[in-house]
């Protein structure tokens, strides 16, 4: 089955103890992305990338890292994070040409 | 400024009445994609339609329509004959090079038995 996989899908952390959220997606994507959901803000984009080696800031790329060093994962690295960082995240990718996105079943965390 | 803008931040409407989410965007790209998702109570996105710049034509999809219109930079969303499975929050998004995407800050939507 074509999907993007997002792990851990619930978390609760404390502040200052690095972690990372993975995503894989089994279409040969070559593009990815992560996005935030926060109440009345909707999702806005943290990182996206466009091929292997190539990632470039979305809207609020302030406290995250990722890296693109396979096509099919994407992961998303919290190295210090703070209270502000709880949120709803969201993995995508999206085929050539489609331009569609094809979004993971989220991943709540909790930073204490 | 926010580049997509969903102004009804809930709507309430007794079942089999239509509902029209609205959605207007702003860019100064010729060529952009709008979209729009689905996020059921289970939380999941769930794409619903693509439509790029160039395509104008209002489309339907069973009791899903959606009236794209550049002179007033909207992309509504009617839903007609509502069921209470229609009940959701349902996000607008623009993509202009394909690369970034936005989303607007979505509608919920609750249709009521």
């Amino acid at each position: 089955e074509a999907q993007v996989t997002q792990n851990p899908r619930y978390l609760i952390t404390v502040t200052g103890k690095k972690l990372t959220v993975t995503c894989s997606q089994n279409m040969n994507h070559e593009y990815m992305s992560w996005y935030r959901q926060d109440p009345g803000l909707g999702l806005r984009q943290i990182y996206y990338s466009m091929n292997v080696e190539v990632t470039d800031k979305g809207d609020v790329p302030e406290g995250y890292k990722v890296s693109r060093k396979e096509k099919r994962n994407f992961p998303l690295i919290l190295e210090s994070p703070s209270p502000n960082q709880t949120s709803l995240y969201f993995c995508a990718s999206m085929g050539d040409g489609a331009n569609v996105l094809t979004f993971g079943a989220g991943s709540r965390l909790t930073v204490l | 400024a926010q580049k997509v803008t969903q102004a009804q931040t809930e709507i309430s409407v007794v079942e089999k009445e239509d509902v029209t989410l609205d959605c207007v965007y702003e860019t100064r790209d010729t060529t952009y994609y709008l979209f729009w998702y689905k996020q059921p109570p289970s939380g999941e996105l769930v794409f619903l339609i693509r439509r790029n710049s160039f395509d104008e034509q209002n489309e339907i999809s069973g009791r899903y329509s959606w009236n794209f219109q550049k002179s007033t930079s909207s992309f509504n969303f009617t839903i007609t004959a509502s069921q209470v499975v229609d009940s959701a929050v349902y996000f607008c998004a623009l993509s202009e090079a394909g690369n970034q995407f936005y989303f607007g800050t979505g509608t919920s939507l609750t249709v009521i038995p």
